[in-house]
């Protein structure tokens, strides 16, 4: 039982680029989120699924996008990457929202040059 | 504007201490409430929670505490180990059923001296 796992660990990219950061979980959690850490700034929802094939924007969707094309993965795609980017990327995932605790990934630290 | 303030960035307590990390919210409706405690390098993890029937909860050395009317909770941590030291983020939610997602403080950083 891997729990939620992340893809890749490190990433640098150039601005203007474009990746997709993956996201599994084995533990079959209907809800899966993504989030961004920077200093100071405590953790803040990108993105937000559901289940399987939906998703909603949260706090900070911009230069963003996500899909949820099997209930077990949950990728975020970054089109055209920009230095204000640079953070590190947290998923994380729930049996459902509100009183259920959220189990999350290591971590993706993204750079953008 | 942040609905869940946690204001204090950092916290140095010395070992067998007791540390106590605060959180205030702005919303009245939040009647869910958690601790995930960060590591450097790794995901945070689930630690603590409290409904809003209840003013305490207890798991060994960590106790949350619930003030509904000053709309605050505090985590106390007795007695502080070094194995302490990392980051908590508070976190609040809206009544299990709707569809709000649970909102983040921006951390406490928390020091435990040997």
């Amino acid at each position: 039982n891997a729990g939620v796992t992340q893809t890749p660990k490190f990433r640098v990219l150039k601005t203007g680029q474009s990746m997709t950061l993956l996201c599994a979980q084995d533990m079959n959690h209907e809800y899966m989120y993504w989030y961004r850490q920077d200093p100071g700034m405590g953790l803040r929802l990108i993105h937000y699924s559901v289940g399987e094939g939906t998703t909603a924007k949260g706090e900070v969707p911009d230069g963003y996008n996500v899909s949820r094309l099997k209930k077990q993965n949950f990728l975020l795609g970054l089109e055209s990457a920009a230095p204000s980017q640079t953070s590190v990327y947290f998923c994380a995932s729930s049996s459902s929202e509100g009183t259920d605790t959220q189990y999350f990934g290591p971590g993706t630290r993204l750079t953008v040059l | 504007d942040q609905q869940v303030k946690q204001n204090s960035p950092s916290l140095s307590v010395q070992e067998g201490r007791i540390s106590i990390l605060n959180c205030d919210y702005t919303n009245s409706m939040f009647d869910y409430f958690l601790w995930y405690k960060k590591y450097p390098a790794e995901g945070p993890t689930f630690l603590i929670s409290i409904s809003s029937i209840k003013d305490k909860n207890e798991d060994g050395r960590f106790t949350v505490f619930l003030n509904k009317s000053a709309k605050h909770l505090s985590l106390h941590i007795v007695p502080s180990q070094p194995g302490d030291s990392a980051v908590y983020f508070c976190a609040a939610s809206l009544p299990s059923g709707g569809s709000y997602i649970p909102t983040f403080g921006r951390g406490t950083s928390l020091i435990v001296h040997p």
